[in-house]
């Protein structure tokens, strides 16, 4: 049962427009929520995080939105770089003691030049 | 500042056998993840190592095992290896295991199973 939905496997953007990737939940208990982005060869680098408290977090081009009712988490990356192409991943962390995350399948997504 | 180091980068081992991977963390960090990547999927929790006890631990099976050394370098090692197992094992650190923590990933040790 995946707790943690990415439904677009892949996604393609154009060099200076917006990315949108999306993430869907299903455990009202997670409380906060991050992105990764991972390059091949590579492991997870982190990108950005939201607490359940806020529902918007930014950080240069990218920003981050909960929507806590829906159970929905985006990132938007504004404006898209080629240097961006790569797989993200959402992952949340339970209300427990630790950080232990729970990852989505991820998204590929490709910004053409 | 080092990042966190995984070895091997890559290991083929065959159906039975033993594997130990290894993980140095990130300066000045005491906690370890250790995650499972089959391809197409996310990364999966397998257990979390702070002051070499076991902390939390994921849905696998007793063939995972891991232990922490006193300078927070960890190894996960997985007996009986299976087709399976065929995966990027992933660790990754933090200070401390509080929930808002950031975990900082090393690059994987790619295991192939045959």
């Amino acid at each position: 049962d995946q707790q943690v939905k990415q439904n677009s496997p892949s996604l393609s953007v154009q060099e200076g427009r917006i990315s949108i990737l999306n993430c869907d939940y299903t455990n009202s208990m997670f409380d906060y929520f991050l992105w990764y982005k991972k390059y091949p060869a590579e492991g997870p680098t982190f990108l950005i995080s939201i607490s359940s408290i806020k529902d918007k977090n930014e950080d240069g081009r990218f920003t981050v939105f909960l929507n806590k009712s829906a159970k929905h988490l985006s990132l938007h990356i504004v404006p898209s770089q080629p240097g961006d192409s790569a797989v993200y991943f959402c992952a949340v962390v339970y209300g427990g003691a630790t950080n232990k995350l729970i990852f989505g399948t991820g998204t590929l997504l490709a910004v053409q030049p | 500042d080092a990042g966190v180091t995984q070895s091997p980068t890559h290991l083929i081992k065959t159906r039975g056998q033993q594997v130990t991977l290894r993980c140095s963390p990130k300066s000045g960090h005491d906690t370890v993840s250790w995650y499972q990547q089959a391809l197409g999927q996310g990364p999966q929790f397998i257990f979390q190592y702070y002051e070499e006890e076991e902390r939390q631990r994921g849905n696998f099976p007793d063939r995972f095992s891991g232990h922490q050394f006193p300078n927070y370098s960890s190894e996960l090692n997985v007996n009986a290896l299976w087709l399976g197992d065929s995966a990027l094992y992933l660790c990754a650190s933090s200070l401390i295991a509080g929930v808002q923590e950031t975990q900082y990933f090393g690059p994987g040790t790619r295991l192939l199973v045959l």
